[in-house]
């Protein structure tokens, strides 16, 4: 366990669908994000939360909704997704947003099926 | 706008081998430089930095040295296990304050006995 905990860590979903991923951490940061791994391509930073507030929004399609309730938990929210939209979905932690990458934590992922 | 290119992979060696993976970048300013390892079914763990020109990043025999005349920064390992199969991913995090880090694609690493 690195100290950041993602739930499931898998996921098979119809597009009609409607599910959410959940990150959570223990560490004390105050930033937390979400990535897009998907296979042969650069990690993709989707979403930014530093204190619970968004401050990136990546050009997200809105079929993806984040959630941040506290700072220590990360939601994403899914609703009518693609095909396209399979891939592995990470989230990372940070003591706040300004934090050099070498202070992230990542978490292990959970990797997303849409059928 | 900031990139990062790798080699693209898989590269396959066997045990004992020695490790290069290319990794060049393009960037405005003084960025710092990481490789992240990522082990199957797992997440990204930071494996070297460096955070200046000619700084040598090191870890678990791993090194990289940033090279600003080049632009490059690439991994090398004397000796590889099979234990170090997996992706390994080299990473920049461009200066003046924009905290958002750009990605290269994976260089996947499969070592055989």
């Amino acid at each position: 366990e690195t100290g950041v905990t993602q739930t499931p860590r898998h996921l098979v979903m119809g597009m009609t669908n409607k599910k959410s991923l959940k990150c959570e951490q223990h560490l004390g940061h105050n930033a937390m994000y979400w990535y897009k791994q998907s296979a042969k391509k650069p990690l993709e930073l989707m979403f930014v939360y530093n204190f619970k507030e968004q401050t990136e929004n990546n050009s997200v399609p809105s079929r993806f909704s984040p959630e941040c309730p506290n700072s220590s938990h990360l939601f994403l929210h899914l609703h009518t997704l693609q095909p396209e939209d399979s891939a592995l979905y990470l989230c990372a932690s940070s003591q706040d947003h300004s934090v050099a990458l070498y202070g992230y934590t990542f978490g292990s992922g959970t990797r997303l099926t849409v059928v | 706008g900031n990139s990062v290119t790798q080699m693209e992979g898989p590269v396959t060696l066997s045990e004992e081998a020695f490790l290069t993976i290319n990794c060049t970048y393009t960037a405005t300013g003084y960025p710092s430089l990481f490789w992240y390892v990522q082990y199957p079914g797992e997440g990204l763990q930071l494996l070297l930095k460096a955070t200046k020109a000619d700084d040598k990043g090191s870890n678990k025999g791993f090194e990289a040295t940033y090279r600003k005349e080049t632009t490059s920064f690439h991994l090398e390992k004397g000796s590889v296990q099979v234990s170090d199969s997996a992706v390994y991913f080299c990473a920049l995090e461009a200066s003046g304050g924009s905290y958002i880090p750009t990605f290269g694609r994976g260089t996947s690493l499969i070592v055989h006995p």
